[in-house]
């Protein structure tokens, strides 16, 4: 089966730029496969930010900025604020499975 | 816009069933080629997809639950629902509906099952 690695956590400072990763292993071959982004404040359900690879659903800031290459996927927030501080999950699909997978999640802290 | 309402039992048994309905309002979920797919995050931890219903009225489930979730609809009431039985305590888990298999572009709130005797 196909797993979605994130780093624990990141942080950075009020208007830095943090990048979050997603590297996809196991049977997935990566580059047919989109990879999608959603922030999850504590308490409330995950929102999706990103959607296959790059693109942002209405409403979604444009310091939210995706990409993917090969089996690597990121996630960047610029101008980071602190209310941009959550956890962040990337999800795509297992093609062995034909299931959805998510990322075990990223906490982002703003310092 | 659509919406989604989770609703449900808050505790049930080990060994019994779990029942959850996801009432939607916005939209048809027999019209738009939507999926309408279940999700659970388990305390502290990621998110797992359960499985889902599409427009349809076809259903897959995660090999990894699958022999013990069931999905259905009632297209009358625009709702869809999530069956698991058995349950164990490693059940317990905040219980979200979301339309969508590829993404999930909407949620509902999310309901915590606790699974306990």
């Amino acid at each position: 089966q196909s797993v979605l690695t994130q780093p624990p956590s990141v942080s950075g400072a009020p208007g830095q730029r943090v990048t979050i990763s997603c590297t996809e292993g196991g049977s997935n071959t990566g580059a047919a496969y989109y990879v999608h982004w959603y922030q999850q404040f504590p308490g409330t359900a995950p929102k999706l930010l990103i959607y296959g690879n790059t693109n942002r659903p209405s409403g979604v800031p444009d310091r939210f900025s995706g990409s993917k290459s090969g089996t690597s996927a990121s996630l960047t927030i610029t101008g980071l604020q602190a209310e941009d501080e959550a956890d962040y999950y990337c999800q795509s699909s297992d093609s062995s499975l034909s299931v959805s997978i998510f990322g075990g999640g990223t906490k982002l802290t703003v310092l | 816009q659509v919406q989604l309402q989770e609703s449900g039992p808050g505790l049930v048994k080990p060994s019994q069933t779990l029942s959850l309905t996801c009432t939607v309002s916005g939209g048809s979920i027999t019209s738009g080629q939507h999926y309408w797919s279940w999700i659970r995050q388990l305390p502290g931890k990621g998110l797992e997809w359960i499985g889902y219903i599409y427009y349809t009225g076809s259903t897959y489930s995660n090999p990894s639950l699958k022999s013990r979730v069931t999905i259905s609809a009632d297209t009358s009431k625009n709702q869809f629902s999530l069956r698991l039985s058995p349950v164990t305590a490693a059940d317990t888990a905040v219980y979200y509906c979301a339309r969508g298999y590829d993404s999930f572009d909407y949620w509902g709130q999310g309901t915590l099952v606790t699974v306990s005797s």
